[in-house]
């Protein structure tokens, strides 16, 4: 068992480059999450997805898409990237369906993005 | 939840002594509180929560505790080991049903 993993582990881009961040998991958990991190204010919500077929924006969606490929999965696009999105960026998955009650999240390693 | 505070921002403490970082939350309807370990350049691990029926949780040196009315939560780690620096965030499960973390505590024990 791999848990949740990313792809790439870092990147560079350049101001209005795009890139699309990976995230597999092979728990086959239903709902997933991408977070960014940046210092001093913890981890912000980007997009989530409850279930194979949904997806749902989060605190922080400007800039960002998401696609659920299925239900292992998880992708996260940035078409136009800018310096404030250079952060870290974490995926996670839960074996619930969004429902109330959120069981233990489990994170990625973390994708580390510069945007110059 | 809407919107965690966390306190204290940076937190030193000897070996050996105790240490608590406090998070208060704002949303009435949130009912799981999470709290997570991330040590230099890891990932959040998750080391103890809570839920809102039940007002207090141990698993061996680290408990937290839950005051609904006053809308607080609590983590406690007794006899700290240099091991246990790291950052530490709590989170809150809202009527959103996101989890919504705070901004995280740097613990530091030192030797």
């Amino acid at each position: 068992n791999a848990g949740v993993t990313q792809t790439p582990k870092f990147q560079v881009l350049k101001t209005g480059q795009s890139m699309t961040l990976q995230c597999a998991q092979d728990m086959n958990h239903n709902s997933m999450y991408w977070y960014r991190q940046d210092p001093g204010m913890g981890l912000r919500l980007i997009y989530y997805s409850a279930s194979e077929g949904t997806t749902d924006k989060g605190e922080v969606p400007n800039g960002y898409n998401v696609s659920r490929l299925n239900k292992r999965e998880f992708s996260l696009r940035l078409e136009s990237a800018a310096p404030s999105q250079t952060s870290v960026y974490f995926c996670a998955s839960t074996p619930r369906a969004g429902s109330w009650g959120t069981d233990t999240q489990y994170f990625g390693p973390g994708t580390r993005l510069t945007v110059l | 939840g809407e919107n965690v505070e966390q306190h204290p921002s940076t937190l030193s403490v000897q070996e050996g002594d105790s240490a608590v970082i406090k998070c208060t939350y704002s949303d009435s309807a949130s009912n799981y509180f999470p709290w997570y370990k991330q040590e230099l350049g890891k990932r959040p691990q998750l080391i103890i929560d809570i839920r809102s029926n039940v007002g207090e949780k141990k698993d061996q040196r680290i408990a937290v505790t839950l005051n609904k009315t006053a809308k607080h939560f609590s983590l406690h780690i007794t006899e700290t080991q240099p091991e246990d620096s790291a950052v530490y965030f709590c989170a809150d499960e809202g009527s959103a049903r996101q989890l919504t973390f705070g901004s995280g505590t740097q613990l530091t024990v030192l030797p």
